[in-house]
């Protein structure tokens, strides 16, 4: 258990709609990384969030937002979805004290588009 | 841009055999590191190298840094079928003059083994 916690674990949705996945990062760890894993894909990074604000932008499209609130835990909303969004959504915390250090993975958001 | 490229793609041995993915960059790094993803899991951090030269071993398994900091191995002695999964290398690259780094992945490196 890497204390990351991720809901819904699975999704199953239609084509035009919008989700929201939420994560809740360890305790104490400031930063929040949401990623993004279809199928026989790598790790695609999609935001950073430290202490609430924005740190570093990845591959995220403008349909997806997210945003981490005072209690530290994050939301990343999904919006007009497309089949192509089908995938597994990972969570990530670090520790305050290391820019970059070792990453904590929740077990994933399975998302489906239908 | 900035990237680390990993091979191979996919690796399939016979319980037993020895296994070795390659990471490698175009930059000198700071630090890599590396995680495993059992089928159906989440990445889970194994270890990072620091130091240039550096050697970690794990039991079974034997990271490696370069003197150059520009690659990295991981190599398994003698696979098991619990070895199965994907293995990803990672790095910090900063992206801007405030000193932030983000992690560049590595695709990963699929290892299927055969008992």
């Amino acid at each position: 258990d890497s204390g990351v916690t991720q809901t819904p674990k699975h999704l199953i949705t239609a084509t035009g709609q919008r989700v929201t996945l939420r994560c809740s990062p360890r305790s104490g760890d400031l930063s929040v990384y949401w990623y993004q894993q279809s199928l026989d894909q790598g790790l695609q990074f999609l935001i950073q969030y430290y202490n609430g604000e924005e740190r570093a932008k990845g591959n995220i499209l403008e349909r997806f937002s997210a945003q981490q609130f005072p209690d530290l835990h994050s939301e990343l909303n999904l919006s007009s979805l497309e089949l192509g969004d089908s995938a597994l959504y990972f969570c990530a915390s670090s520790d305050p004290g290391h820019n970059t250090g070792e990453l904590f993975f929740g077990e994933g958001s399975r998302l489906t588009v239908l | 841009g900035q990237q680390v490229m990993q091979i191979p793609q996919y690796q399939h041995v016979q319980e037993g055999e020895d296994f070795t993915t390659y990471c490698n960059s175009s930059t000198t790094l700071s630090n890599i590191q590396w995680y495993k993803q059992r089928p159906g899991g989440h990445p889970v951090f194994l270890i990072q190298l620091v130091k240039s030269g550096e050697v970690k071993k794990q039991k079974r398994l034997t990271f490696q840094f370069g003197e150059a900091k520009k690659n990295s191995s991981l190599h398994i002695t003698a696979t098991q079928t619990t070895d199965v999964g994907t293995y990803f290398c990672a790095a910090p690259f900063l992206f801007n003059a405030g000193n932030n780094r983000k992690l560049i992945w590595g695709l990963g490196t699929s290892l299927a083994v055969n008992p």
